[in-house]
């Protein structure tokens, strides 16, 4: 079993509608989470980064981890087709410095 | 957010040559910078994390006197390919993490070894 799974999609919505994107992880010691999002041939672009458990939200998105269930999702709102990309959920157990354990990925593809 | 700069954007070189890829903090510094591999379609796996004015950890399997790694600077990490084979052609990116814990990733470098 992987530490954090991640379903890779590909996942295909039209334009406007709340995606929702979910990663689990089996490892009770990770106390900060991450999501990014990965254009073809970039480098990964940071979205949210939030510590424990609660919700956190930024513009269209906002981040919940729920660390009873060892669970975490990111939402989009009134999506676009630039949302179209690999989401990356990570984690670490501890801040400053501590390696990322990523996701598959989940390939989103947001249609007009 | 901050921002990670990568040297070369892409670069093709003859199978045997070495290849220096440079890492850089734009505007914060960082204590540690991690570097990656990523192969299409595939999630990123990483190599080997470095800190500033000591040795680099590298994960299993990752053969440090392949990859080459030095940390001069608070704002500067170089990844040295040595004796490059065509199997080692991939997309390499390279993070920067502050000191709260966010990791900026640089635009990644592709590498093409003929």
């Amino acid at each position: 079993q992987k530490e954090v799974e991640q379903d890779p999609g590909p996942l295909s919505v039209p334009e406007g509608a709340i995606v929702s994107l979910n990663c689990t992880y089996s490892n009770s010691a990770f106390q900060y989470f991450m999501w990014y999002r990965q254009y073809s041939r970039k480098g990964p672009e940071l979205l949210m980064y939030t510590y424990s458990s609660g919700n956190k939200e930024d513009g269209r998105f906002t981040a919940q981890v729920d660390k009873s269930s060892k669970y975490i999702s990111l939402f989009i709102r009134d999506s676009q087709p630039s949302d179209s990309a690999t989401y990356l959920c990570a984690m670490s157990e501890a801040g400053g410095g501590n390696k990322l354990t990523f996701g598959t990925g989940t390939q989103l593809k947001v249609e007009l | 957010g901050a921002v990670v700069s990568q040297h070369p954007s892409w670069v093709i070189c003859k199978s045997g040559t070495s290849v220096k890829i440079e890492c850089r903090s734009l505007d914060f510094q960082a204590t540690t910078m991690f570097w990656y591999r990523q192969f299409p379609k595939q999630s990123l796996m990483l190599m080997a994390t470095s800190n500033e004015g000591s040795k680099a950890t590298y994960e299993q399997g990752v053969e440090k006197d392949k990859f080459l790694i030095n940390h001069a600077s608070l704002t500067l990490s170089t990844l040295t390919v040595t004796s490059a084979h065509p199997e080692d052609s991939s997309f390499y990116i390279c993070s920067a993490s502050t000191l709260e814990g966010e990791q900026f990733f640089g635009p990644g470098t592709r590498l093409t070894v003929l």
